[in-house]
């Protein structure tokens, strides 16, 4: 059974200060990963995915992969107030046929101004 | 381009009581439907998923169950809730054909049962 692991937090870091999310998974043939945001009693936003090895930027956010350790991150640069969420690491059904996908429990980040 | 929408947003009911939730999704054809519920400061666990019409898959048995009765449409249903069905619940979409295959989720229905 796959299983997706993150700390809960909080995380707390200052404004302008460069916040890292770290996430590992289970199944060593999940193939892509996805970083969803979640405001506190609002419903996710997906942010970013990935499915190479490395690193993937998209303005202040870059995901990181490294499949042989089964680690996926997302760093936050100059990290603003409105950052402050939970933000959930999912791995897809590798054939995206309905199955499910796996979501991690989350970790929540607290950017104090 | 494709939205989805549930309702209603906020509900608040007694022990005992029936439910229906609504979702619909627009701008795209045959996506594959899922409901979640996420209890307070928890995780999101899948209760149904729905590859088509009439194709309806649990994954947590309980007392909910969900109805896809067209291509678009995915209900969430009970016919006596309970206190632990009190939470987040979230409808969500994904397209069958899509390279990344990513989910999409609607605003969440929040109930509260008493």
């Amino acid at each position: 059974q796959k299983e997706v692991e993150q700390n809960s937090g909080p995380l707390s870091v200052p404004e302008g200060a460069i916040a890292s999310l770290n996430c590992t998974y289970s199944d060593r043939g999940s193939q892509s990963f996805f970083w969803y945001r979640q405001y506190s009693g609002k419903s996710p936003e997906l942010i970013m995915f990935i499915y190479s090895n490395g690193d993937k930027e998209d303005g202040r956010f870059t995901a990181q992969l490294n499949k042989a350790s089964q680690y996926v991150s997302l760093l936050i640069r100059d990290s603003q107030p409105s950052d402050s969420a939970t933000y959930l690491c999912a791995v897809p059904p590798r054939d995206n046929y309905g199955q499910n996908f796996v979501f991690g429990p989350g970790t929540r980040l607290s950017v104090l101004p | 381009s494709q939205t989805i929408h549930q309702w209603p947003a906020t509900l608040v009911q007694p022990v005992g009581s029936p439910l229906s939730l609504e979702c619909t999704v627009e701008g795209t054809s045959n996506p594959n439907l899922y409901w979640y519920r996420q209890a307070a400061g928890r995780g999101l666990q899948l209760l149904f998923y729905s590859v088509g019409i009439g194709q309806i898959s649990s994954e947590v048995p309980q007392n909910l169950s969900a109805s896809r009765p067209q291509d678009r449409q995915f209900i969430l249903s009970s016919k006596k809730l309970l206190l632990s069905d009190s939470g987040f619940y979230l409808c969500a979409w994904s397209v069958e054909t899509s390279d990344t295959g990513e989910l999409f989720f609607g605003e969440g229905s929040r109930l509260t049962v008493l």
